[in-house]
């Protein structure tokens, strides 16, 4: 089967840059994934990294490394609309379907 | 475009009440897939489909069924509802296995 960890909590100011990791354990790798999730909404794609490295998109950059199986999300300048759950997932045995972890919640304070 | 679309946005059923949740996408994807989210456990993955005839089990698949008759719907269906069963579930749909998954807006389910 598949399991991820991720911190359940990330607090920061206005402007910061904060790090979200992400470990997980799985039999079959078909890349790491992204997403946000504000209250109540659905969440929606942030990011994916099929290969290791560095992939910026705007005020996020997203990195992998699969020999750790290991990745982290980082956001920059921090705005107050950035305060969401940030998951991380990866694809099921079969390649099609996410098995997500449990999320961390940002805090962006002023 | 409308996206995915979840029918009904809030239910409120009994124990022992069967029901199906409904989702449908416009954007031609072959791929669908069915999650409950709890507090603090995120999204768990209970069946999922790779074209139409086609489906297999998840995470969490015990209490569900689905179907996928035609490449737009995908209905869930809670055979015997169960307080457990309280959750908020969201249908997605993706174009290919590395491809992005599109959410829809969610059902929220109380079983009494």
């Amino acid at each position: 089967g598949q399991s991820l960890e991720q911190p359940s909590e990330v607090t920061a100011v206005e402007g910061a840059i904060v790090q979200i990791n992400c470990t997980y354990q799985t039999s079959g790798f078909y890349g790491l994934s992204w997403y946000q999730q504000h209250d109540g909404g659905a969440p929606t794609f942030l990011s994916y990294n099929a290969l290791d490295g560095l992939e910026e998109t705007g005020r996020f950059s997203s990195f992998l490394s699969r020999s750790d199986s290991y990745g982290y999300l980082l956001l920059q300048e921090l705005q107050m609309k950035d305060s969401a759950s940030y998951f991380c997932a990866v694809q099921h045995q079969a390649g099609t379907a996410l098995i997500f972890g449990k999320g961390t919640t940002l805090s962006v304070s002023s | 475009n409308a996206g995915v679309t979840q029918t009904p946005k809030f239910q409120v059923l009994k124990t022992g009440q069967s029901m199906t949740l409904q989702c449908a996408q416009d954007m031609n994807h072959e791929y669908m897939s069915w999650y409950r989210q709890d507090p603090g456990m995120g999204l768990r993955l209970i069946h999922y489909s790779v074209g139409a005839g086609i489906t297999d089990q998840g995470e969490v698949p015990n209490g569900y069924n689905v179907s996928r008759s035609t490449t737009e719907d995908f209905p869930l269906r809670l055979l015997s509802a169960a307080p457990s069963q309280t959750s908020v579930y969201f249908c997605a749909s993706s174009g290919g296995s590395e491809d992005t998954q599109y959410f829809g807006p969610g059902t929220r389910l109380t079983v009494l």
